[in-house]
């Protein structure tokens, strides 16, 4: 089962930052967070992940909390082809499965 | 360099049929990856292949599913026989030493009717 809470859905403005959350209240020292994303019909996507820092890569930004409880990534001037469903993942090592959750549908709205 | 590729892209098959799934994930990537997604349910992790063992196969959902991955490089998921059940998108993933990240490819849409 995920490990992580996302908000079913949301909503953005194109041109505006989407910030989507996710709750890991339960994470371990030693999981990292992930992000991937599912645009319809293709693939699932890696965006960022990290451990601690905040991180920042040409697709987007993540936000860890000090306690690291919960994430925000940051989608910094959202488009059409952002609306996709985005994952966020806990995982102890790069190795390994991913366990998908039902993640956040994200609708960029022009 | 190319992504993860995937064959057929869709499969539609009767009941009872054998399908057999293709993956080539990218090259020298020794993880590869085996999910799928059924109707209006999350993405789930069937097995997992480092080279040509398998690493963890705890979510293949019965001994219908049989994987094989010869020669460490490209990958098999064979379906005898197909049940209702099994309709869904299949998706493959690989990942290289090194690389946090797996790269996954557009998946197999397989259709039993």
């Amino acid at each position: 089962d995920a490990k992580t809470t996302q908000p079913p859905s949301m909503d953005c403005a194109e041109g505006r930052a989407a910030n989507l959350p996710c709750n890991h209240s339960t994470i371990s020292g030693n999981e990292y967070v992930y992000w991937y994303r599912q645009i319809h019909s293709q693939g699932p996507q890696y965006i960022i992940h990290g451990l601690k820092n905040n991180e920042t890569n040409e697709m987007a930004s993540l936000i860890i909390t000090e306690d690291r409880k919960s994430s925000t990534l940051i989608l910094p001037h959202a488009t059409l082809r952002d609306t996709a469903v985005y994952y966020c993942i806990v995982s102890v090592t790069s190795y390994d499965k991913v366990i998908f959750g039902p993640g956040t549908s994200l609708s960029v709205i022009p | 360099e190319a992504g993860v590729t995937q064959f057929p892209s869709h499969s539609v098959i009767e009941k009872g049929q054998t399908v057999t799934l293709r993956c080539d994930p990218i090259s020298g990537h020794d993880n590869l990856y085996w999910y799928r997604r059924v109707m209006g349910k999350e993405i789930k992790f069937l097995l997992h292949f480092v080279k040509e063992s398998k690493q963890d196969e705890s979510g293949m959902p019965n001994n219908r599913f049989l994987a094989e991955r010869t020669g460490g490089t490209y990958s098999t998921l064979k379906v005898q026989p197909a049940e209702l059940e099994d309709s869904g998108v299949y998706f493959c993933a690989s990942q290289g030493v090194g690389y946090a990240e797996q790269y996954f490819g557009p998946g197999t849409r397989l259709t039993v009717t």
